[in-house]
């Protein structure tokens, strides 16, 4: 079974661009959930989506938005980027039950400049 | 929203020695407690996790222990290896059914 998928690896855009990051989850799994990882620091949670539905949203500004699709693939949109949104995006999937373990995806570099 | 806590920031260890990363927690209602590690330029990849309802559990090398009452679990690594270095991250249930994270341990091996 192939494991989380990202795309893509690497982004550069300028500030006031927008972004389209995608995911695919594990086969079998309907929950994806996105953090944003600065250097240096743990993982920080975005959105969760589960069965289509946003079942949870972290501190963050209403320049990023998410969705997930009938196949349980997602992506995050992020509008009128600025210098700090530059991070690795990660997406995680999950059974979606409470206690369900997390599996990363490898990632997206994204550099604002 | 649950705080996560994780000590030490860096720990060095010589090759073969035992490591012991600890986070503590602030939600008593938090039932599971995953630990993920990330080396360089990689995902986080889960190493091990507990659930609230046993208080150990070990994997081979690699052990996690809980302690509902004092709201603390930690991460055991015996016989350390070179290739165990890396940053260590400890997670517990945020609001609904996000993880918080700590903000890692750098783990040197030294051989």
């Amino acid at each position: 079974d192939a494991g989380v998928t990202q795309s893509p690896t690497h982004l550069i855009k300028t500030r006031g661009q927008q972004v389209t990051l995608r995911c695919s989850p594990i086969s079998g799994h309907k929950s994806v959930s996105w953090y944003q990882q600065v250097l240096g620091q743990g993982p920080q949670f975005i959105f969760q989506y589960y069965e289509k539905e946003e079942r949870g949203r972290g501190n963050f500004p209403d320049r990023f938005s998410a969705r997930q699709f009938p196949n349980y693939s997602s992506e995050l949109n992020v509008n009128a980027l600025l210098l700090g949104d530059s991070a690795l995006y990660l997406c995680a999937s999950s059974l979606g039950q409470l206690s369900s373990a997390e599996y990363f995806g490898p990632g997206t570099r994204l550099t604002v400049t | 929203g649950e705080n996560v806590e994780q000590h030490p920031s860096t720990l060095s260890v010589q090759e073969g020695d035992s490591a012991v990363i600890k986070c503590t927690y602030s939600d008593s209602a938090s039932n599971y407690f995953p630990w993920y590690k990330q080396e360089l330029g990689k995902r986080p990849q889960l190493i091990i996790d507990i659930r609230s309802n046993v208080g150990e559990k070990k994997d081979q090398r690699i052990a996690v222990t809980l302690n509902k009452t004092a709201k603390h679990f930690s991460l055991h690594i015996t016989e350390t290896q070179p290739e165990d270095s890396a940053v260590y991250f400890c997670a517990a249930p945020g609001s609904g059914y996000a993880l918080n994270f700590g903000k890692g341990t750098s783990l040197l091996v030294t051989p």
